[in-house]
C-alpha cells in the first residue's frame, strides 16, 4: 500500500510552454503534499506544501506564478510549470502524507524535465 | 537554524566492506523525526528508515543498521557486507513538527565496487 504516482517521468518541452506534472495518492486520501525540485547531483529542495481545497504554502524564493499548484482532490496535485525556460530543467518529486503512519510520507518516482 | 549535514559528498567501497553514511542535524524542535532515503539511479526515493526523536534504540534490519545520538545530534547509517546494488545516493532527512515539512541533507553518493 501507499503509493504514489507521478507523470510523466519524462518530458521535453519547448522555452515558452507549460507543463503539468501530476502526482496522485492510488490507494490512500493525501490532504497534504509535497513538491520538492532535485538540480542534477543535489539534494532536494522543498518548492511548496499543497493542501487539498486550499491555496499551496510557497518556501522562500519559489516563484508562485511560476509554478502552479493545484490540489483539487484529496488524491492528486499538479505542478503547472508555465512559460518554462531552460534553466527550469530538473528534476521534481512530489510526496504525499499517508495517515496510516504517523509522519510517514510517500514519494513518487519523479519527473524529469528538459526544457529545449 | 533548522539543516541536516551529510559531510560525506562522496564514498567508493569495494564489495563486503563494511561502509558507514554520517548524518549530523540541528533542530530547535524537541519533537522530530529522521529519515533515511536511497535513491537508485532510476530516480526514485526509497524510504529506510524514520525515527522519532524520543527512541534512541539502535535498529538493525538485515545488513542495514542505524546509529541514533541525540547527544550528539547525529544519525549515522551502516551497511554490512555491502554489495554492488547498494550503490546510490542516500539522504538523510528530518522532519519538524512545528514547521511539518521534511529538509534533506545534499545526500552521500555511495559507490560499490565489485
Amino acid at each position: 500500500g501507499a503509493v504514489v504516482s507521478q507523470h510523466p517521468s519524462r518530458v521535453i518541452c519547448k522555452s515558452g510552454t507549460s507543463v503539468k506534472i501530476e502526482c496522485r495518492s492510488l490507494d490512500f486520501q493525501a490532504t497534504t503534499m509535497f513538491w520538492y525540485r532535485q538540480f542534477p547531483k543535489k539534494s532536494l529542495m522543498l518548492m511548496a506544501t499543497s493542501n487539498e481545497g486550499s491555496k499551496a504554502t510557497y518556501e522562500q524564493g519559489v516563484e508562485k506564478d511560476k509554478f502552479l499548484i493545484n490540489h483539487a482532490s484529496l488524491t492528486l496535485s499538479t505542478l503547472t510549470v508555465t512559460s518554462a525556460h531552460p534553466e527550469d530543467s530538473s528534476f521534481y518529486i512530489c510526496s504525499a502524507r499517508n495517515p496510516r503512519h504517523a509522519y510517514g510520507y510517500t514519494f513518487g518516482s519523479g519527473t524529469r524535465l528538459t526544457v529545449v | 537554524a533548522q539543516k541536516v549535514t551529510q559531510a560525506q559528498t562522496e564514498i567508493s567501497v569495494v564489495e563486503k566492506e563494511d561502509v558507514t553514511l554520517d548524518c549530523v542535524y540541528e533542530t530547535r524542535d524537541t519533537t522530530y523525526y529522521l529519515f533515511w532515503y536511497k535513491q537508485p539511479p532510476s530516480g526514485e526515493l526509497v524510504f529506510l528508515i524514520r525515527r522519532n526523536s524520543f527512541d534512541e534504540q539502535n535498529e538493525i534490519s538485515g545488513r542495514y543498521s542505524w546509529n541514533f545520538q541525540k547527544s550528539t545530534s547525529s544519525f549515522n547509517f551502516t551497511i554490512t557486507a555491502s554489495q554492488v546494488v547498494d550503490s546510490a545516493v542516500y539522504f538523510c532527512a528530518l522532519y519538524m513538527n512545528r514547521d511539518d515539512k521534511i529538509i534533506f541533507g545534499k545526500g552521500t553518493r555511495l559507490h560499490i565496487l565489485p
